[in-house]
């Protein structure tokens, strides 16, 4: 089944402590991207990859680092979370450069203490 | 900051009515307009997109109207059922690497 595996599901930390939230698809895209989704503002993308080696920068980057060492995994790291880092995140993975043929991951749901 | 605006927040239909959603877009440079739509506790799913250079797309009960004189596009769910109630977002790209999207509707359709 093509899919885009996020994990953990649900995760609960104290501020400061890094964690790396892990994102895995099986259908051999080139593009995948994270976004993090708050009441209100809809789905913001902090970072994307076109390929592995190759990141950039989202519209909210700021405390979140990324890195695409191979093609199917694209984790997500905080090095010191913070509280206002509480979200929902998802990954996502689009087989063109139109990201608008995106697959979502199911979503990870971080709190910040 | 390149913005989509989305409206209504929420929206409550009763069964076999007519749901629709809004959003208007600023950057001329969007070309292609997808809809998603999100259940609880399950990410974002494609449902129907459109690109400029067409006024109308229709998939079933869900109709996009694209209006790009006034840089405004919305989604019409026809004969609306309790199964289609879930946050509906839109969304516009410009053909690279960013997507923006709205802020959501939550649609809830009354039994």
């Amino acid at each position: 089944e093509a899919q885009v595996t996020q994990n953990p599901r649900y995760l609960i930390t104290v501020t400061g402590k890094k964690l790396t939230v892990t994102c895995s698809q099986n259908m051999n895209h080139e593009y995948m991207s994270w976004y993090r989704q708050d009441p209100g503002l809809g789905l913001r993308q902090i970072y994307y990859s076109m390929n592995v080696e190759v990141t950039d920068k989202g519209d909210v980057p700021e405390g979140y680092k990324v890195s695409r060492k191979e093609k199917r995994n694209f984790p997500l790291i905080l090095e010191s979370p913070s509280p206002n880092q509480t979200s929902l995140y998802f990954c996502a993975s689009s087989p063109t450069l139109g990201q608008w043929r995106a697959f979502f991951g199911q979503g990870t749901r971080l709190t910040v203490v | 900051q390149q913005q989509v605006k989305q409206s209504p927040q929420s929206l409550i239909v009763q069964k076999g009515g007519i749901s629709i959603i809004n959003c208007a877009y600023e950057n001329t440079a969007f070309d292609y307009f997808p809809w998603y739509q999100q259940f609880p506790g399950k990410g974002p799913a494609l449902l129907i997109a459109i690109r400029p250079d067409v006024s109308e797309k229709k998939e079933g009960r869900f109709t996009i109207s694209f209006n790009k004189s006034a840089k405004q596009f919305s989604l019409h769910i026809m004969d609306s059922q309790p199964g289609d109630s879930a946050t509906y977002f839109c969304a516009a790209g410009d053909g690279g690497f960013k997507t923006i999207f709205g802020a959501g509707t939550r649609l809830f359709v009354k039994a």
